[in-house]
């Protein structure tokens, strides 16, 4: 039940944009966004539920297609700061489940000057 | 909101000694998490925790492996007869446990099994 992230690994240029994919093969009540730098706890960046779209952050969004069970996220303009591993992490199941994620395996972004 | 904490940030052990990990949650959050995580990989689910009731548990965690949340408020974990296997970061997370709930991680717990 473990998503698919795409790309493994991104390299940009201060100022550039791009764009992490997650994939799921099982029906998805919500998708989890969450960045971590390295030697760090992963930090939470926003949800996507199930017939909504939510932006967490001023430059960085994020899309959730339910029939495709795949969510994007959106880094624009983006900042030295932004460098890490971002992970998607998607629930499947509501009530006791809730809270329950499964991530994907990362993609690591690194921003130069 | 001091955060979440754990404890220890490191531990080395030999492999076969039991360890033992301590994760105190934020103080409002009634949902408690363990996950895994090794080099190169995202967090992989361990067990949870609804107050002090342990809702769900992976089959990948083995019979070594057992958790306990008393009183609803600090967790612990603890690996019997560790193997270099268990060698990763044991992260701890909390969260509301309702829609739009994020969770919180600590900074974790490193185990390296020698």
């Amino acid at each position: 039940q473990q998503p698919v992230q795409s790309p493994q690994a991104v390299i940009l240029r201060e100022g550039e944009d791009a764009v992490i994919n997650c994939s799921s093969s099982k029906a998805l009540y919500s998708v989890h966004w969450y960045r971590q730098k390295h030697g760090e706890a992963p930090v939470f960046l926003m949800i996507l539920l199930k017939g909504g779209e939510q932006k967490g952050h001023e430059k960085i969004s994020a899309s959730f297609n339910e029939k495709k069970q795949q969510s994007s996220l959106y880094l624009t303009a983006s900042q030295l700061s932004y460098s890490g591993t971002y992970f998607c992490g998607t629930e499947v199941g509501r009530g006791s489940t809730l809270g329950r994620l499964y991530f994907g395996r990362g993609t690591q972004l690194t921003v130069w000057p | 909101d001091t955060g979440v904490s754990q404890d220890p940030r490191h531990k080395i052990t030999k492999r076969g000694q039991n360890v033992t990990f301590r994760c105190d949650p934020i103080s409002e959050h009634n949902r408690l998490y363990w996950y895994r995580q090794t080099l190169g990989q995202g967090p992989e689910f361990l067990t949870y925790f609804q107050n002090e009731a342990q809702l769900e548990k992976s089959r990948l965690l083995s019979d070594r492996f057992s958790a306990e949340r008393p009183k609803g408020s600090f967790s612990t974990l603890e690996i019997q007869r560790t193997e270099q296997g268990d060698s990763a970061m044991y992260l701890c997370a909390s969260s509301f446990g309702q829609e739009n709930s994020p969770l919180h991680f600590g900074n974790g717990t490193r185990l390296t099994v020698t």
